[in-house]
């Protein structure tokens, strides 16, 4: 098992400039979501989904989308980056009970100039 | 709302001394508590979980949790500290929340370990 992988490690964006950052996961879990990572603050929820379809958001969501069209993909866009939006990202993926460990992806470093 | 509070930034301990990383949570219903470590440019690695049942949780790298209801803490601690365990701790606890009951993490602020030779 691959477990969750995540592209690009590093990404540079001028302000307004748009890209997606990918997830994957070869664990079949339901739930996977993204995280920002900022200093100080521990992690924060910008989207998430329970399934194929079927996505919501989270605490920080704004400039961000996401959609699910399998299982394993779970791609977070930025519509028009911000400095604001420098920060690391991860990507995560569980099964579905409360009790269930998430597993983390390595992240993606992104800096917005 | 769910919560966790990491009240040390930085803890600092010698090689061979226990280390204990604080965490104290708030939940309405039963708490689902675990804690991750992160090592520098890495993603986060699972490290134990409390679900139920024993106060004394044991997990990976010979790190163990002591459940405190009374308290509301889930305390992380090791018996004898190696300078291979500095990273950043986190704190987490789990509950339904959202549109779709999404078992959502609420993260602590993390505390930093720093084990000195």
């Amino acid at each position: 098992n691959a477990g969750v992988t995540q592209t690009p490690k590093f990404q540079v964006l001028k302000t307004g400039q748009s890209m997606t950052l990918q997830c994957a996961q070869d664990m079949n879990h339901e739930y996977m979501s993204w995280y920002r990572q900022d200093p100080g603050m521990g992690l924060r929820l910008i989207h998430y989904s329970v399934g194929a379809g079927i996505t919501d958001q989270g605490e920080v969501p704004n400039g961000y989308n996401v959609s699910r069209s399998t299982t394993e993909d779970f791609p977070l866009r930025l519509l028009s980056a911000a400095p604001s939006q420098t920060s690391v990202y991860f990507c995560a993926s569980s099964y579905s009970g409360v009790w269930e460990t998430q597993y983390f992806g390595p992240g993606t470093r992104l800096l917005v100039l | 709302a769910q919560s966790v509070a990491q009240p040390e930034d930085q803890v600092n301990v010698a090689e061979g001394n226990p280390l204990t990383v604080k965490c104290t949570y708030s939940v309405s219903g039963n708490p689902y508590l675990f804690w991750y470590v992160q090592y520098p440019n890495r993603g986060l690695q699972f490290l134990l979980k409390y679900i139920t049942g024993d106060n004394l949780v044991k997990g990976s790298y010979g790190f163990e949790a002591e459940f405190n209801k009374s308290q509301t803490s889930f305390h992380l601690k090791k018996p004898s500290a190696l300078v291979s365990d500095s990273a950043l701790y986190f704190c987490a606890v789990r509950d339904l929340e959202g549109l779709y009951n999404f078992n959502k993490f609420y993260f602590g602020s993390g505390t930093k370990l720093n084990v000195k030779p």
